[in-house]
């Protein structure tokens, strides 16, 4: 019964070329974030969609970009990985957005790599 | 903005032992609390929180939590640990600009 999918679980690339990662959701939540956790280190929140409302962090670079093309799915594009994008990359969901009281529900993750 | 510390980054303890995780936060308002358990290789699965009311919160799995407005502490303890315990432990804070921080963790190591 996973209620937010993340695939792959494990994913490779090259540096330089572009990659995406998946997730999706069967809460039917209005909220999808993206967090990158690097090891040993807090999630990071990357940028979250409030229904189609995109929301980016200050501090996320460009070279990560986000689409949600309806309420189930989420995407994560990083257009040109470099070795320091090498992380555990999660995706979660919100049934509202996070004003403090929300809790979120995370996917497994996918471990990104960078060769 | 909210942070969060948790000032140990490694602990161990001995099956059957008890357990105390610290975190501290630092927040202008009335805090929202989360404790975050995160199983090798896998997401984080929520085991607390604590918006309002009693300071003494009960989770999944045997923990709780007390909320110390005085201390800005929130600290997870177990009475008594089991080896799936083993994991690593986020505390995190929300706050009423849609952001949710979280401590950089504490790795837990249960013995035998």
């Amino acid at each position: 019964d996973a209620m937010v999918i993340q695939n792959p679980r494990y994913q490779v690339t090259q540096f330089g070329k572009p990659v995406t990662l998946s997730c999706s959701q069967t809460l039917n939540h209005n909220v999808m974030y993206w967090y990158q956790q690097k090891s040993s280190q807090a999630p990071k929140l990357l940028f979250h969609y409030y229904d189609k409302d995109f929301n980016n962090e200050a501090d996320t670079p460009d070279n990560f970009q986000s689409r949600r093309p309806n309420t189930s799915f989420c995407f994560l594009d990083i257009r040109s990985p470099g070795l320091g994008d090498a992380a555990m990359y999660l995706c979660a969901t919100s049934r509202d957005p996070v004003g403090g009281q929300e809790k979120l529900f995370f996917g497994s993750g996918t471990q990104l790599s960078v060769l | 903005a909210q942070s969060v510390t948790q000032p140990d980054i490694h602990i161990t303890v001995s099956e059957g032992a008890s357990l105390e995780l610290r975190c501290n936060y630092s927040y202008g308002a009335t805090p929202y609390l989360f404790w975050y358990v995160q199983s090798p290789g896998q997401g984080l699965q929520l085991l607390l929180k604590y918006f309002s009311g009693d300071t003494l919160v009960q989770g999944i799995k045997g923990f709780e939590a007390e909320f110390k407005r005085s201390q800005s502490s929130f600290n997870l303890r177990k009475p008594s640990v089991h080896w799936s315990d083993a994991a690593e432990y986020f505390c995190a804070v929300g706050a009423r600009n849609n952001d949710m921080r979280f401590g950089a963790g504490t790795r837990l190591t249960v013995k035998p």
